[in-house]
């Protein structure tokens, strides 16, 4: 079972933030936060993951929480293409472990 | 580069019938999974491949299902013989030897059975 809660759906306007919540309250030491995101019809696309200090990258940025209970993943700019269902995962790194999928939070994006 | 591709995109057979997809990774990717979602259901986990090792095959649902990955490139997935409830789409995902290593999925495969 997926180790992470989401919300069901969110949505913000385009040219706007997206700030995506996630709850890990029973997180490990050993285990790192994941984002990946599905497209409509389309494969997983990996977003971003951290431990414990913030992350930024080229798509979004990663805040943990000091005591690692939750994070935010950041869209700063919204479009219309970052419509999609977004999946907070926990996993152990290192182990090359399976990724256990929950709901994942549906975001769209209104122009 | 070449991202996972898979084959068929999609695929329609009888109950009853075998039906074989394939997966190719990214070239230099030890690390090969399966995945499927069934309709209104969560991506479940089905099997780890390391090379050409099942690692982790523990969501195998049953049997009927037999993956192989020969000389640790490219992998496939039987179902003998499919039924109803194995209608889904199938995920493959590759990725690099290493820890923690991001995760690179296929299109997926649309298996329907009727």
């Amino acid at each position: 079972d997926a180790k992470t809660t989401q919300p069901p759906s969110m949505d913000c306007a385009e040219g706007r933030a997206a700030n995506l919540p996630c709850n890990h309250s029973t997180i490990s030491g050993n285990e790192y936060v994941y984002w990946y995101r599905q497209i409509h019809s389309q494969g997983p696309q990996y977003i971003i993951h951290g431990l414990k200090n913030n992350e930024t990258n080229e798509m979004a940025s990663l805040i943990i929480t000091e005591d690692r209970k939750s994070s935010t993943l950041i869209l700063p700019h919204a479009t219309l293409r970052d419509t999609a269902v977004y999946y907070c995962i926990v996993r152990v790194y290192g182990a090359n472990s399976k990724l256990t999928f929950g709901k994942g939070i549906t975001l769209s994006v209104r122009p | 580069e070449a991202g996972v591709t898979q084959f068929p995109s999609h695929s329609v057979i009888e109950k009853g019938q075998t039906v074989t997809l394939r997966c190719d990774p990214i070239s230099g990717h030890d690390n090969l999974y399966w995945y499927r979602r069934v309709m209104g259901k969560e991506i479940k986990f089905l099997l780890h491949f390391v090379k050409e090792s099942k690692q982790d095959e523990s969501g195998m649902p049953n049997n009927r299902f037999l993956a192989e990955r020969t000389g640790g490139t490219y992998s496939t997935l039987k179902v003998q013989p499919a039924e109803l409830e194995d209608s889904g789409v199938y995920f493959c995902a590759s990725s690099l030897p290493g820890g923690g290593a991001e995760a690179f999925f296929g299109q997926g495969t649309r298996l329907t059975v009727v």
